[in-house]
Parts: C-alpha cells; sequence; structure tokens
C-alpha cells in the first residue's frame, strides 16, 4: 500500500461546487503539505500544516481551505470551484525534524477538471 | 519569497551520455535543495538531495552539486538510460524563520527524453 494516499484520484466537476479531496499517510509523519500542479508551472504551495493545530497558508491559498483531521489525514477544499482551479493536486508529507530540511514524500495526485 | 529558475525545460541526450539540469535560487537563506523525478501518471519521487552545508553528493549514477555563492546547483546524471526518461523538478526550502513558508519553491521542471 502506498503511503501517502489521495482520493480521489479523478473528478470532473461544475463550476461552483464544494470539493474536497483528501490525503492520508501512513509514514507517521507530522508535516503535510498540499501543492498544485500546472503544465509549466511546476508544484506550488497552497497550505501545509505543521500538526493537527497548525495550519499555515502557502503561496496561492486564496479560493482553498483546509482541515487536518488526524495526524494521518489532511484534506483541502474548493468552497466554490471555477475553472482556473482545474490543475493537479498533490499531498505531500515531511517528517517534523526542523533543520536543515527533511524529504517530502508525495502521493500520487488528483486530477481535478472544473467545467 | 524564494524564486528557482530551472534549465533547460526539455533535454535530449543520447543513451549512455551523461545529462545535466541547472537551477539557480534567489533567498540565500535557502538550506535545502532536492531532485525530484516524475514519471507520467504519478507523484514526484525524491532522487536526491542536499543541505547548504555540502557542497556534493552522489548516489551511483545521480550527483548534485550547489554552489552558495553562486547560489545555484545542478544534477547530473551519468550513463543515462530509457528508464530515465521522465520530467526532473529541482527544489529549494527557505527557512521558516527566515519569514518564509514550510514547503517547496520548485523549478519549472526539466523533460528529460533519452535516445536509443
Amino acid at each position: 500500500d502506498a503511503d501517502v494516499t489521495q482520493t480521489p484520484r479523478n473528478r470532473i466537476t461544475k463550476t461552483g461546487k464544494r470539493i474536497m479531496l483528501e490525503c492520508s499517510q501512513t509514514k507517521g509523519h507530522d508535516r503535510m503539505y498540499w501543492y498544485r500542479q500546472d503544465p509549466g508551472l511546476g508544484l506550488r504551495l497552497i497550505y501545509y500544516s505543521f500538526d493537527v493545530k497548525d495550519i499555515n497558508k502557502g503561496e496561492i491559498s486564496d479560493g482553498y481551505s483546509v482541515s487536518r483531521q488526524a495526524q494521518a489525514k489532511f484534506s483541502l477544499s474548493l468552497e466554490s470551484a471555477i475553472p482556473n482551479q482545474t490543475a493537479l493536486y498533490f499531498c505531500a508529507t515531511s517528517d517534523g525534524i526542523y533543520y536543515p530540511g527533511q524529504p517530502q514524500h508525495f502521493g500520487d495526485g488528483t486530477r481535478l477538471s472544473i467545467l | 519569497g524564494e524564486n528557482v529558475e530551472q534549465h533547460p525545460s526539455t533535454l535530449s541526450v543520447q543513451e549512455g551520455d551523461s545529462a545535466v539540469i541547472k537551477c539557480t535560487y534567489s533567498d540565500s537563506a535557502s538550506n535545502y535543495f532536492p531532485w525530484y523525478k516524475q514519471e507520467l501518471g504519478k507523484g514526484p519521487q525524491l532522487i536526491i538531495d542536499i543541505r547548504s552545508n555540502v557542497g556534493e553528493k552522489k548516489d551511483q549514477r545521480i550527483a548534485v552539486t550547489l554552489n552558495k555563492t553562486a547560489k545555484h546547483f545542478s544534477l547530473h546524471i551519468t550513463e543515462t538510460q530509457p528508464e530515465d526518461s521522465a520530467v526532473y523538478f529541482c527544489a529549494a526550502r527557505s527557512s521558516p524563520r527566515g519569514g518564509g513558508a514550510d514547503g517547496l519553491t520548485f523549478g519549472k521542471g526539466t523533460h528529460l527524453i533519452i535516445q536509443p
């Protein structure tokens, strides 16, 4: 089984709908992240969480919200989806040891299309 | 915030030759530089990383070099094989204590094509 599992893997929905993407991990890591990938733009950070009570905005948080339900679960919500949120979304985890940087481990992504 | 530039966007090499991908970063406080390989339909997979207190790191056919003064780092793949074909991303992590987000800033990726 994958260490970082994202559901659903693919989703097509309409403008204005509320959508939730889910991420669960079995690595026991404290830190979790949500990234968005667009063609030619690489990955960009949306939100990150150090632990259940610590949520922080990333580079492109507008239009998104997150919930850290447990150490192992981190969900991303689009309250009212718009077409330019069509993208590939990745969840990642890393160990809580801070310095000087720990590897991030990625799920296989959710491909989201908003019509 | 951090800005990472990656070149080239596409790189085609003959099987058995070497491939080099280069990245520059803007934040002198950045302290961690991973490289990821992404295959179609998969998430990025870490292939090698380097921390700011080291100038070079090698793992079999893959090596990474870091020049902190010039703020650039490079990925070197020797004796390339067909399975090396993928998109490669460099990234940099700024220290949250310096005010940056605790996430990675990625380059835009290099599509590496290994010609048989």
